[in-house]
């Protein structure tokens, strides 16, 4: 089964300093990538997706991320974070060849920017 | 729309109780998912429907944990009877094609 590694479990950083968060998925085949913000006290929301074509993906707020499928990651990144990025990040997956319709999650980054 | 609804917000109840948890997806999403959220354990899928039918329910914890979808607009959560390692937040989610999912609020349940 598919699993997915988010090494940093807390980041803090302070504002307009650049972010990147990692994610490392264990699966050899055709996947769909996925990343998603939980504000404090709120649901998870959608921050961005890939499923194929360009592995740079834009997001909304500012936030991109590259899929590098040699690394077999799909780093988020932001070119200068604000106060309100202050949430915990879920990068998830979807391996296409299982026929699974689900995700899985990794185990969340927290992110705590400071004014 | 108003986006995936779930009831209670927040639960706290005694061991040995029965609770359950509601959730309303999204009109038109044929895809259903409940998930519980821990600090130990994070995210984790206890089972989806797709078109009411339960899919996958690998992810359920034990038999005291049941779901049931029946009919498109609702499904249950039930766990019985509940223990103290149960507590965690709970979301459901619904997605049209199971790729984009959206996320209800989530319901907080503390079992004493």
């Amino acid at each position: 089964a598919q699993s997915v590694s988010q090494h940093n479990h807390h980041v803090i950083l302070s504002e307009a300093a650049s972010l990147e968060l990692g994610c490392n998925y264990s699966y050899g085949g055709t996947v769909n990538l996925f990343w998603y913000v939980q504000y404090p006290g709120q649901h998870l929301q959608l921050l961005l997706k890939y499923f194929s074509g360009d592995p740079l993906v834009k997001g909304i707020k500012g936030f991109e991320a590259e899929f590098i499928k040699s690394k077999f990651s799909f780093n988020l990144r932001k070119p200068s974070v604000q106060w309100s990025d202050t949430a915990e990040y879920f990068c998830a997956v979807n391996a296409q060849d299982t026929g699974r319709r689900a995700l899985t999650f990794g185990s969340g980054t927290r992110l705590q920017v400071q004014p | 729309d108003a986006g995936v609804i779930q009831s209670p917000r927040h639960e706290v109840t005694e061991m040995g109780q029965e609770v359950t948890l509601r959730c309303k997806p999204i009109s038109g999403h044929d895809y259903l998912f409940w998930y519980r959220q821990t600090m130990m354990r994070g995210l984790e899928l206890l089972i989806y429907f797709n078109n009411n039918v339960p899919i996958d329910d690998s992810g359920m914890p034990e038999d005291r944990f049941s779901a049931k979808m029946p009919n498109a607009s609702f499904s249950t959560l039930k766990i019985q009877p509940s223990e103290p390692r149960d507590s965690a937040v709970y979301f459901c989610a619904s997605s049209r094609d199971f790729l984009e999912q959206f996320f209800g609020p989530g319901t907080r349940l503390t079992v004493l």
